[in-house]
């Protein structure tokens, strides 16, 4: 069975610092991974996957993570955080196959400040 | 917004009581998935439809159950309702394409009373 854990459930920083959200795998098979965010009162929305290729992915609004097999995690990091980077974070893992279930971390929420 | 819409938004209702709640996927997308959103359980997968059929099944209890119709829109029903039932519950969709992304709606938030 596939698992995440995200290591932190709060992480707090300052603005112009760097974010780093800690997530790990458990997957018999090659997997597909996520990152999602949500915003208060708000649904998830996608930050960046990886599927296949290259194993740093960049997405939307700066952030991008690197699959790393030999340690099973998916990490993601921005370099400088801004106010508006404040929210939940939730790492996903899925098999590789079009249509499968996304299972997901306990979240992270990042705090920023100023 | 991500194409998937949710109804109703809010709904306030007595432990006992059935409530239906409403998915509408994105445009062409085959795959429903419903999940639940607490703050002890984090987000946990329900269940997943295919073009009509069950394809996944998560952590769903028995008192709730799920469709979806020809027009590939989805219900989720609760019965019975419990405390413990009071959570934000997601519909997602995805299409055929690889990659896999699942699109998620705003959620439907459920207060049992």
């Amino acid at each position: 069975a596939q698992s995440v854990t995200q290591l932190g459930s709060h992480v707090s920083v300052s603005e112009g610092a760097l974010v780093l959200l800690r997530c790990n795998y458990s997957s018999s098979v090659p997997p597909y991974l996520f990152w999602y965010v949500q915003y208060p009162n708000q649904g998830l929305q996608l930050l960046l996957k990886y599927t296949t290729g290259a194993t740093l992915v960049k997405g939307i609004n700066g952030f991008e993570a690197e699959f790393k097999k030999s340690e099973t995690s998916f990490h993601l990091t921005k370099p400088s955080a801004h106010m508006s980077d404040a929210a939940e974070y939730f790492c996903a893992v899925s098999e590789t196959q079009a249509g499968t279930a996304l299972i997901f971390g306990k979240g992270t929420t990042l705090s920023v400040s100023s | 917004d991500s194409g998937v819409t949710q109804t109703p938004k809010h709904l306030i209702t007595a432990t006992g009581q059935r409530v239906t709640l409403r998915c509408s996927p994105r445009s062409g997308d085959l795959s429903v998935y419903w999940y639940q959103q607490s703050l002890d359980q984090g987000l946990q997968f329900l269940i997943q439809y295919y073009n009509g059929e069950e394809r996944a099944k998560g952590n769903i209890l028995e008192r709730f159950s799920a469709q979806q119709f020809p027009d590939l829109h989805s219900e989720l029903n609760l019965s019975s309702l419990e405390l413990g039932d009071s959570a934000l519950y997601f519909c997602a969709s995805s299409g055929r394409g690889g990659g896999n992304t699942i699109y998620f709606g705003e959620g439907s938030w459920l207060t049992v009373v």
